[in-house]
């Protein structure tokens, strides 16, 4: 499968307890998203990666969430001391730059539920 | 100024006819259109995408208007089956060299295609 992996698929947690999410972009591909979708909702841009620069994050971005993206590879998104607003699906994308018709790739998500 | 409007929040159509979904916007700045399709517990998907300089692309059975002036697009499906089913977000963003262009999605339009 060449398409953009997440891990895990659903995640439980207490709140206040911290998670991790990981994202395997399509290889080649330079850049990574960061979205999060909640029911009956469309994704919200969180955050973003060209290579291991992080270029821009979204003011939903609480300084409880943290992203990274070590040698432009897979991703990590942790959210510290979890609470129960944070329960969302959280969805990964890639794209190979394209000046003009950028498009993404995403990836079936992590399910957060925080209790 | 950021946001994307969405119309209908759900549609249901007989199959063989055509649905049609619409979305505007406010940020005369945005310079890309995609519409996403969006299976239960899968990722969005990319359907079909334009951009301002033409009023109409067909790929298919799908059809996007562009209205530049009064700042609309829609998603035709013609022929419309139930394989079709599926939640439909639009999206905008404005594309900026080098660094990528974040996406603006809509609510969400659920269709239902009756068989």
């Amino acid at each position: 499968d060449t398409g953009v992996s997440q891990d895990p698929r659903h995640k439980i947690t207490k709140r206040g307890q911290n998670v991790t999410f990981r994202c395997d972009p399509i290889s080649e591909h330079n850049r990574l998203y960061w979205y999060r979708q909640t029911l009956g909702q469309g994704p919200e841009f969180l955050t973003y990666f060209q290579n291991e620069a992080q270029l821009e994050k979204s003011r939903l971005l609480s300084d409880r969430f943290s992203a990274e993206r070590p040698k432009g590879s897979f991703s990590t998104l942790e959210i510290q001391r979890t609470e129960q607003g944070d329960s969302a699906m959280y969805l990964c994308a890639s794209s190979l730059e394209d000046s003009l018709n950028e498009k993404l790739f995403f990836g079936s998500g992590t399910q957060l539920s925080v209790l | 100024q950021q946001q994307v409007k969405q119309s209908p929040q759900s549609l249901i159509v007989q199959k063989g006819g055509i649905s049609i979904i619409n979305c505007a916007y406010e940020n005369t700045a945005f310079d890309y259109f995609p519409w996403y399709q969006q299976f239960p517990g899968k990722g969005p998907a990319l359907l079909i995408a334009i951009r301002p300089d033409v009023s109409e692309k067909k790929e298919g059975r799908f059809t996007i208007s562009f209205n530049k002036s009064a700042k609309q697009f829609s998603l035709h499906i013609m022929d419309s089956q139930p394989g079709d089913s599926a939640t439909y977000f639009c999206a905008a963003t404005r594309y900026l060299y080098n660094q990528g262009g974040k996406l603006i999605f809509g609510q969400g339009t659920e269709l239902s295609v009756k068989p």
